[in-house]
């Protein structure tokens, strides 16, 4: 079945690059999203790529989509104390309606 | 614009109550919406898909007559745990789909149920 994976955490500095990967199975996927949930909060999309596009750069995020290798990743430049979060990517497919899958969620940690 | 309300936040109830979480959307029509659970330090767990007037759809593994899920309205949805136990205390999330990118999930900010 679909299935959607991501690594559970992650450190860095604050300051430095942050990159967070996620990899899906399913190739009809016409949607790939990026979702946050800070602390005791509900989820919030962050930003999105389309399964035709390559690239998209949205200020500090960049999102990369290989589709041959079926590999997701989000790079946060500059990462602040502020993106100490969980990241969670999404698939999105079409069956019948559409059909969201979700990662297991990435724990990011921003070190001071 | 589409933002997605829970009510309450967070709730403590004696073991062997019922709980009702309400979702509301508040600035669209939520054609969809959806109820996850999630535990500490791990991923959404969908627990059923409901649409406004008909009968919710559970996942796999999740008891109907335990959690029951109403939609009364497009811009309603409740889910109330019924006869509760502490086993049953976690973080409870909806999310609603309506408008936005295709497949776009609005969630709202989450209800913490602890059953004593």
């Amino acid at each position: 079945g679909e299935d959607v994976e991501q690594s559970l955490f992650l450190s860095v500095r604050e300051g430095d690059s942050s990159v967070i990967n996620c990899t899906y199975t399913d190739s009809s996927s016409t949607y790939l999203y990026w979702y946050k949930q800070e602390p005791g909060a509900g989820l919030q999309l962050l930003t999105y790529i389309f399964s035709n596009m390559d690239m998209k750069q949205d200020q500090r995020l960049t999102v990369l989509l290989n589709k041959k290798d079926k590999h997701l990743s989000l790079r946060i430049a500059d990462t602040q104390t502020g993106d100490s979060a969980i990241y969670f990517c999404a698939e999105i497919y079409e069956t019948g309606g559409f059909k969201t899958i979700f990662g297991a969620g990435t724990r990011l940690f921003v070190k001071a | 614009g589409a933002v997605v309300s829970q009510h309450p936040s967070w709730v403590i109830c004696k073991s062997g109550t019922s709980v009702k979480i309400e979702c509301r959307s508040l600035d669209f029509q939520a054609t969809t919406m959806f109820w996850y659970r999630q535990f500490p330090k791990q991923s959404l767990m969908l627990m059923a898909t409901s649409n406004e007037g008909s009968k919710a759809t559970y996942e796999q593994g999740v008891e109907k007559d335990k959690f029951l899920i109403n939609h009364a309205s497009l811009t309603l949805s409740t889910l109330t745990v019924t006869s509760a136990h502490p086993e049953d205390s976690s973080f409870y999330i909806c999310s609603a789909t309506g408008q936005g990118r295709p497949g776009e999930l609005f969630f709202g900010e989450g209800s913490r149920l602890t059953v004593l």
